[in-house]
C-alpha cells in the first residue's frame, strides 16, 4: 500500500500525559499536512510543511502542540499535557509539487482523554 | 476568510434513487471548491474539484458537481445511488492552490435504505 499511513490508529490517554502521532506520507509528495477532525464537524487546518519546512501554523495549534517533519519524510504530532479537549481525530493529508489541490488523506489516528 | 456551509447534516435516500448534496461557499474572489467523501474506517477521497472553466464538472464514481456563482453553491449531484454510496460527504475551499489549507463544511452524512 503506497498510501499515506498514520500510526497509532487510536490512542487512550490520561489528561496531562504527552501523545505522539505519526504520520507518513506518499513517498512523492514534498508537502504534509496535519488536520484536526471533532465530533460532528469537518477537517479543520492545523499546520503545513512543504519538505522539512514548517510554513504555516493554525491558531488552533497552541504551544502545547508541535509537529515535525524531519529530513523531509515522515511527520510527527505530539501533544503536551493533553486535555480533553483535544479528543478528536487527527487526520494527516500529502500532496505534490502540482497545483492540482488534490489532498490524499491517511485513515487518521484518533485520541480520546480520559 | 472563507467558509462552507453544508445545510443538511443527514440525508437519506433510498438506492436508485437521485441525490443532491448541498454546499454554500463565502468567499470574495473565485473560490477553489472540493468534495470530498470520507468512508467508514477510511481517509478523505477526493471525488471532484472545481477551479474554473465549464462550471458543471464530473468527477469519480458518477458524481458531478455544479458551480453557481450567483447563489455561492457548489451542489453535490448523483442521478442514481448505490449502497455503496454511504458516507459522510465534505464540501471544502480553497483561497489559492500550491498550499492546500482547505476549509471544510461540516458534512452532510448520507444514508441509503433499500
Amino acid at each position: 500500500d503506497t498510501g499515506v499511513s498514520q500510526d497509532p490508529r487510536h490512542k487512550i490517554t490520561k489528561r496531562g500525559q504527552n501523545v505522539t502521532f505519526r504520520c507518513d506520507p506518499i513517498s512523492e509528495h514534498n508537502r504534509l499536512y496535519w488536520y484536526r477532525q471533532t465530533l460532528g464537524q469537518g477537517p479543520e487546518f492545523l499546520t503545513y510543511f512543504q519538505n522539512e519546512a514548517q510554513l504555516e501554523k493554525s491558531r488552533l495549534l497552541s504551544d502545547r502542540f508541535s509537529a515535525e517533519r524531519p529530513k523531509g519524510s515522515f511527520s510527527t504530532l505530539e501533544i503536551q499535557r493533553t486535555e480533553q479537549g483535544d479528543s478528536a481525530m487527527y487526520l494527516c493529508a500529502s500532496s505534490g509539487t502540482g497545483r492540482t489541490g488534490e489532498l490524499f488523506f491517511g485513515e487518521g489516528s484518533r485520541l480520546t482523554v480520559l | 476568510a472563507q467558509s462552507v456551509t453544508q445545510p443538511d447534516i443527514h440525508i437519506t435516500v433510498s438506492e436508485g434513487a437521485s441525490l443532491e448534496l448541498r454546499c454554500n461557499y463565502s468567499y470574495g474572489a473565485t473560490p477553489y471548491l472540493f468534495w470530498y467523501v470520507q468512508s467508514p474506517g477510511q481517509g478523505l477521497q477526493l471525488l471532484l474539484k472545481y477551479f474554473s472553466g465549464d462550471t458543471l464538472v464530473q468527477g469519480i464514481k458518477g458524481f458531478e458537481a455544479e458551480f453557481k456563482r450567483s447563489q455561492s453553491s457548489f451542489n453535490l449531484r448523483k442521478p442514481s445511488v448505490h449502497w455503496s454510496d454511504a458516507a459522510e460527504y465534505f464540501c471544502a475551499v480553497a483561497a489559492r492552490l500550491g498550499n492546500e489549507k482547505l476549509t471544510f463544511g461540516t458534512g452532510t452524512r448520507l444514508t441509503i435504505i433499500p
